[in-house]
């Protein structure tokens, strides 16, 4: 089956300044790459995602690429606010004859320093 | 249009005692599933149902069983809790191929 693995798991940016997550993935046959916020005690919620047929796509302060050939994508955030503290998720999605599978990687958890 | 909701949200169960994790989804989606989240290790898919009437064990099934009861409801059952299952549950649901999952709001369970 799939192996998400995600890094840091933990990582602390000062106010205004970027912030970098990656994951890489290990079933080719992966075609859709969600990324996900989960603040304290709430539900993660979708903040962007992309597909395998597209390599970059923005929306706002928020980012991600995917290089299908090395199997790595990654979530860029700009500008970094308070706000954006948070657990992110990454994930690859596989649709099988068993259905659309998901497999999350292990959760970065972002501290922005005011 | 409430999107998923599950019940109930919070339960404090003794070993070995039963219950059942209720959870329906208003967007019509054929796709439903269960997750446990656990500290530093992420979403880990326990059950999922591709379609009414389907059902297929994901990476942590023993312990578990589920009912995909019609299209809308998937409910989760523990027929024996163990203190090992102390978690937070989270079912959800996703329209297929290339659509996004969307998770109810969490269903904390202590088994003491």
């Amino acid at each position: 089956g799939e192996n998400v693995e995600q890094h840091p798991s933990t990582l602390s940016v000062q106010e205004g300044d970027s912030a970098v997550i990656k994951c890489t993935y290990s079933d080719s046959a992966s075609n859709y790459f969600p990324w996900y916020k989960q603040e304290l005690g709430k539900r993660p919620q979708l903040i962007i995602d992309i597909r395998s047929n597209v390599g970059e796509k923005k929306d706002q302060r928020i980012a991600v690429t995917l290089n299908k050939t090395a199997k790595h994508f990654s979530l860029h955030i700009t500008e970094t606010q308070p706000e954006d503290s948070a657990v992110y998720f990454c994930a690859a999605s596989t649709w099988s004859n068993t259905g659309n599978q998901f497999y999350f990687g292990t959760g970065t958890s972002l501290t922005v320093i005011p | 249009n409430a999107g998923v909701t599950q019940t109930p949200k919070f339960q404090v169960l003794k070993t070995g005692q039963s219950m059942t994790l209720q959870c329906a989804q208003d967007m019509n989606h054929n796709s439903m599933y269960w997750y446990r989240q656990d500290p530093g290790m992420g979403l880990r898919l326990i059950y999922y149902s591709a379609s009414e009437g389907t059902t297929d064990k994901g990476e942590v099934p023993n312990g578990y069983n589920v009912s995909r009861l019609n299209k809308r409801e998937f409910s989760l059952r523990l027929e024996s809790a163990a203190p090992s299952q102390t978690s937070v549950y989270f079912c959800a649901s996703s329209q297929g191929a290339g659509n996004t999952i969307y998770f109810g709001e969490g269903s904390w369970l202590t088994v003491v």
